[in-house]
């Protein structure tokens, strides 16, 4: 079935450390993305990338990265300068369909900093 | 004055009754408007979206956009418990491939059986 996948569900940080976030796809999307929900806050753009090789800052970018080296893939890193990284993480790909039908969420990463 | 504005809630209400989400926004340039449907713990789906202004039904579910105003609408009819979910507005400038969307806060929705 295509869709998209995210990995872990569940992640666990401590103070200082950077983790990495997957976001696979199978559906042949060129456009990804990466939200950021918070509890009252809605989902907020962290970055985006409409084709390999190349990405955007979206609205909250500083203390993250991202790299787009295959189609597929467009890993999130959380670094130590982020300062609150509690949240949950939705990846999100585009392509294909007219308007919205396109656009496809991941179920999400749950990230906890302990 | 946020893109998006919508009231967070929570919103609860019995078993049948008619539901009213909605959500208003300060950018003309949006075209596209959508709602979107989260559990908890899962991500987003796309549960209606409207092109321009303009109503649109689906079942029980009706959304209306009112471009003069800025604001759009989504009506639940009989709503069941298992409509109980977040409610999040977005919306958009085009339409075509690679856009970015513009989320509303969502309203946390519970239908009491």
């Amino acid at each position: 079935d295509g869709g998209i996948t995210q990995s872990p569900k569940y992640l666990f940080r401590k103070e200082g450390q950077n983790v990495t976030l997957s976001c696979e796809q199978n559906l042949n999307h060129d456009a990804m993305y990466w939200y950021r929900q918070d509890p009252g806050q809605g989902l907020r753009l962290i970055y985006y990338s409409q084709i390999v090789n190349d990405f955007q800052k979206g609205d909250i970018a500083e203390g993250y990265s991202v790299s787009r080296e295959k189609k597929e893939s467009f890993p999130l890193t959380v670094t130590s300068a982020q300062k609150n990284p509690t949240a949950f993480y939705l990846c999100a790909s585009q392509g294909g369909g007219v308007g919205p039908n396109g656009y496809t969420f991941g179920s999400g990463t749950r990230l906890t900093v302990v | 004055q946020k893109e998006v504005e919508q009231d967070p809630g929570p919103l609860s209400v019995p078993e049948g009754a008619i539901v009213s989400l909605n959500c208003t926004y300060s950018n003309s340039a949006f075209q596209y408007f959508m709602w979107y449907r989260q559990y908890s713990r899962k991500g987003p789906e796309l549960l209606m979206y409207t092109y321009s202004s303009g109503n649109k039904e689906d079942g029980r579910f009706t959304a209306q956009v009112d471009k003069s105003s800025k604001y759009i609408s989504l009506f639940i009819r009989d709503s069941q418990p298992s409509d109980s979910a977040t409610y999040l507005c977005a919306m958009s400038r085009s339409g075509g491939s690679n856009y970015k969307l513009t989320f509303g806060k969502g309203t946390l929705l519970t239908v009491n059986p």
